[in-house]
């Protein structure tokens, strides 16, 4: 049972740099999944920000790709999420979900962390 | 991008009932090559992350109980709930993978009638 779970500041400021860790306990992250990145403002829907190979091939969303990185750390079977130049806009929980074996659909989610963009 | 669109924002069923989510799609999903469709389908109950239910339009996610049921091909698909439980009470998103950005519809929230 893969389990995902995400950590960061739960508030950053306007212009800041919102920056969270997705730490994939039970299962290695250098296999032949693809790690995504997921948003949810509050009472919206669903949106892909972006997605990691443990090669550290990456795709983005051409909505955020100016302002995203999305990188990995095998050692520490741990994926990364850095936003630049936030703003309220970007309040939201951010998930991040396995897509097994290049499938293209999330099969394991963390939880989700809350992230406040406020002054 | 493909944009997803759900029908209908909310619905209410009563116990037992039937639930049906519609789901369409800008463009087909359906990719030749392989003949499947590259659409799944999530559950979302308040405060949790979505669950996976059907994948490739069709096939259920283990552990995913057979009163829930995925149809569809190419632009239109549907989620059905065939005797809707208290606990199924959740927002239902529609996924294309057929292509970066991947996209989800709006969400429709199923409620007790």
């Amino acid at each position: 049972q893969v389990h995902l779970q995400e950590s960061g500041p739960g508030l950053v400021k306007p212009s800041g740099t919102l920056s969270l860790t997705c730490v994939v306990s039970s299962g290695s992250i250098s296999v032949s999944n693809w790690w995504s990145w997921v948003r949810q403002p509050p009472g919206k829907g669903l949106e892909w920000i972006g997605e990691i190979y443990h090669s550290g091939s990456t795709n983005y969303n051409p909505s955020l790709k100016s302002r995203v990185t999305i990188s990995v750390d095998k050692s520490k079977n741990q994926l990364s999420l850095k936003l630049n130049s936030v703003t309220a806009a970007d309040t939201a929980v951010y998930y991040c979900a396995r897509d097994l074996e290049a499938r293209g659909f999330f099969d394991y989610w963390g939880q989700g962390t809350l992230v406040t963009v406020s002054s | 991008d493909i944009v997803m669109a759900q029908s209908p924002d909310s619905l209410a069923v009563s116990l037992g009932e039937r639930a049906t989510i519609n789901c369409k799609s800008s463009q087909s999903v359906l990719y030749s090559s392989t003949n499947k469709n590259y659409l799944a389908w999530y559950q979302q109950k308040p405060g949790q992350p979505p669950k996976l239910l059907i994948y490739w339009a069709s096939i259920r996610e283990s552990g995913v109980p057979d009163r829930f049921s995925g149809s569809g091909s190419g632009t239109d698909f549907t989620l059905t709930i065939s005797s809707l439980q208290a606990e199924d009470v959740a927002v239902y998103y529609c996924q294309q993978y057929y292509s970066t950005p991947r996209t989800f519809g709006q969400g429709t929230k199923v409620e007790i009638k």
